[in-house]
């Protein structure tokens, strides 16, 4: 089973609220990953969780704010976004975060949009 | 700066033809190599990784990488309807951990 979960579905929240992304994964990986994917674009890269220690920021926005509160559970959270930001976030999770052969297999995603 | 680019799109191909996607990296020490296919409004589906030179199948997906020239294909036999999709080039480069480099993505269409 290769099975990333992500909630909500859809958000739409306006530009000052604080809200939360959640992605939930029981394949026993111990990387989580969050991109952010616009239309017609490959997905980008946000933070990368190993072992529930942060091990990559890409230099995204204190807006976005990453948790990892087991190795099981990905959180997101969002405060003062900008119109911009509306995109569809991708959770992803792989078995350790560094092999060769280490797959990332990604969750349904969340459309988020901006008001 | 490390690339990973794919032919311009859009693929257009008759319904039962092969597909062949095609891909190519900038970074030589490249050691993985994924092709994720996205429906429209989806999240991106694993459908092949490779490591080692030469060809790799799973059923009706063929995956060929060549080292020397840095290329990576996906070829689709047969190729449905439902194979109607974004397909996704990425590329895990050396030293890059857990950090995939995607290309743009090409889409095809099959035609019935």
């Amino acid at each position: 089973d290769t099975e990333v979960t992500q909630t909500p579905k859809h958000l739409v929240m306006g530009m000052t609220n604080k809200k939360s992304l959640k992605c939930e994964q029981h394949m026993g990986h111990r990387a989580m990953y969050w991109y952010k994917q616009k239309a017609k674009k490959p997905p980008e890269l946000m933070f990368v969780y190993s072992y529930e220690k942060l091990s990559i920021n890409e230099s995204v926005p204190s807006r976005f704010s990453p948790e990892c509160p087991n190795s099981s559970l990905l959180n997101l959270h969002l405060h003062a976004l900008q119109p911009e930001d509306s995109a569809l976030y991708l959770c992803a999770s792989s078995q350790s975060g560094g092999a060769r052969t280490d797959t990332q297999y990604f969750g349904p995603g969340t459309r988020l949009t901006v008001l | 700066q490390k690339e990973v680019e794919q032919n311009s799109g859009p693929l257009s191909v008759p319904e039962g033809a092969i597909a062949s996607l095609n891909c190519t990296y900038s970074d030589r020490g490249s050691q993985s190599f994924f092709w994720y296919r996205q429906y429209s409004g989806k999240s991106p589906e694993l459908i092949m990784f490779i490591y080692s030179n030469g060809d790799k199948e799973d059923g009706r997906f063929t995956a060929q990488l060549n080292k020397a020239s840095q290329y990576v294909s996906l070829l689709i036999r047969d190729s449905q309807p439902s194979d109607s999709a974004t397909y996704l080039c990425a590329v895990n480069p050396p030293g890059a951990n857990s950090k995939l480099t995607f290309g743009k993505g090409i889409t095809l269409s099959v035609r019935p």
